[in-house]
Order: structure tokens, then sequence, then C-alpha cells
């Protein structure tokens, strides 16, 4: 069975304080590795897709990397709107569904 | 603007009713998604349809039905059956022609039991 576990469950920074949020994955046969952003109440925002090992991207301050067994999402001097619930992501198999870790909610104090 | 609308926003249910979720998109996409979200869990699938007049069940979809009788609509029902409804509902779609496998959420429904 597919699993994705995602550390720390809560992260609190302050402002400008740079950190790294971790997405571990245990799945047969790794298609694609996704990021998504939520806000409190919404859907969640589509942030990075990353398809094999050593593939980055960037966005803003966000930096998202992977290799064969995890996921970095790093951010760079975040700021307070950069507060909300980080979401990861992966799909195996040809049926495209999606298996989701439970998030990491990130507090960035001004 | 092309998106994902969601409706209503807010629904309340009484014990023993059925309620239909609304999910359309103009983004011309083939495949549609719902997901349920509840707190200090990951997002559940629970039907996907990768075509019209075809869907298939997805991890939870005990207690729900939908229908595809239209591209840009994917309405869920949820049933009587459903013994704990209350969560907040997410439908989504991809581009299967692209093939990037990227879904995209539309703003959610919150359903809550009275």
């Amino acid at each position: 069975e597919d699993q994705v576990t995602q550390s720390p469950e809560a992260l609190r920074l302050q402002e400008g304080e740079s950190s790294s949020l971790n997405c571990s994955y245990t799945v047969s046969g790794l298609r694609g590795l996704f990021w998504y952003r939520q806000d409190p109440g919404k859907g969640p925002e589509f942030l990075f897709t990353l398809y094999s090992a050593g593939e980055e991207k960037e966005k803003e301050r966000l930096k998202a990397t992977l290799t064969k067994k995890e996921s970095f999402l790093h951010i760079t001097a975040p700021k307070p709107e950069d507060s909300a619930t980080y979401l990861c992501a992966v799909i195996t198999g040809a049926n495209s569904k999606l298996t989701f870790g439970k998030g990491i909610t990130l507090s960035v104090r001004p | 603007d092309g998106g994902i609308t969601q409706s209503p926003k807010y629904l309340f249910r009484k014990e023993g009713q059925n309620v239909t979720l609304s999910c359309e998109q103009n983004l011309n996409h083939d495949a549609m998604y719902w997901y349920r979200q509840d707190p200090g869990q990951g997002l559940r699938l629970i039907y996907y349809s990768q075509i019209v007049n075809d869907f298939q069940k997805g991890d939870i979809a005990e207690g729900y039905s939908v229908s595809r009788e239209k591209k840009e609509s994917f309405p869920l029902t949820v049933t009587s059956a459903q013994k704990n409804p209350t969560a907040f509902y997410l439908c989504a779609s991809r581009n299967t022609v692209t093939s990037t496998d990227t879904q995209y959420f539309g703003p959610g429904t919150r359903l809550t039991v009275l």
C-alpha cells in the first residue's frame, strides 16, 4: 500500500527564518510527486510536480526537490502570507490516483 | 475565467437525508475526482471519472453515489447510508490529453450533519 508521511505536523517560523518541510514516501512505481498549498476553508492550490530524483522546481520563495525516498519543500525567508497547510501527494499506477499525506501547517510570525 | 466551481459552499443535512454536491468545470478536462478531507487526515478519494458516462469507486465510496452525464459536471450524492458524512468535500479535474497528471481543485463544500 502506498504511504506518504509529512513532517513535522506543524511548524512555526519567524518571518525571514528559512526552513524545510519533508515528505517521505513508500510506493511501488512512483510516477510523480505533487505539492499543494491549502488555506483554511479553501481548496488546495497546485504548486509543483516532480517526476524524477534530482529534479528541482522553484516559485518565488519556495523550492521543491525530489530524491528516491523523499521530497523537500524549502522556504527561503518566509513571510506571514506563506502561512498555510502544505500538502504532498504521490501518483502511482495507470489510473492517476493521488495518495496524500496529512499535511504540514506552517505559521510564519511577523 | 476557467476553473472549477463547487456549490453550495456550506451545506447542512439532517439525519436520513440525501444531499447532492455540485461540481462544474469549464477547463475542458476529461477526468474529474471527488475527495473527502477530515481534520488530521489526508485527502481520501471517493469516486473518479475519466470519461463521460463512466466512473470508478475510490477508496471510500460506501454511502456515496455519482453521475457523469456531461463532461463539465460531476455531482456527488451523499446518501443516508453514509454514517459519518460531516467533512470538507473537494472536487478536482485533470487534463488527460496533456498527460501531466496534475489535478486542480475547486473551492470545496463543507457538509455538516445536524
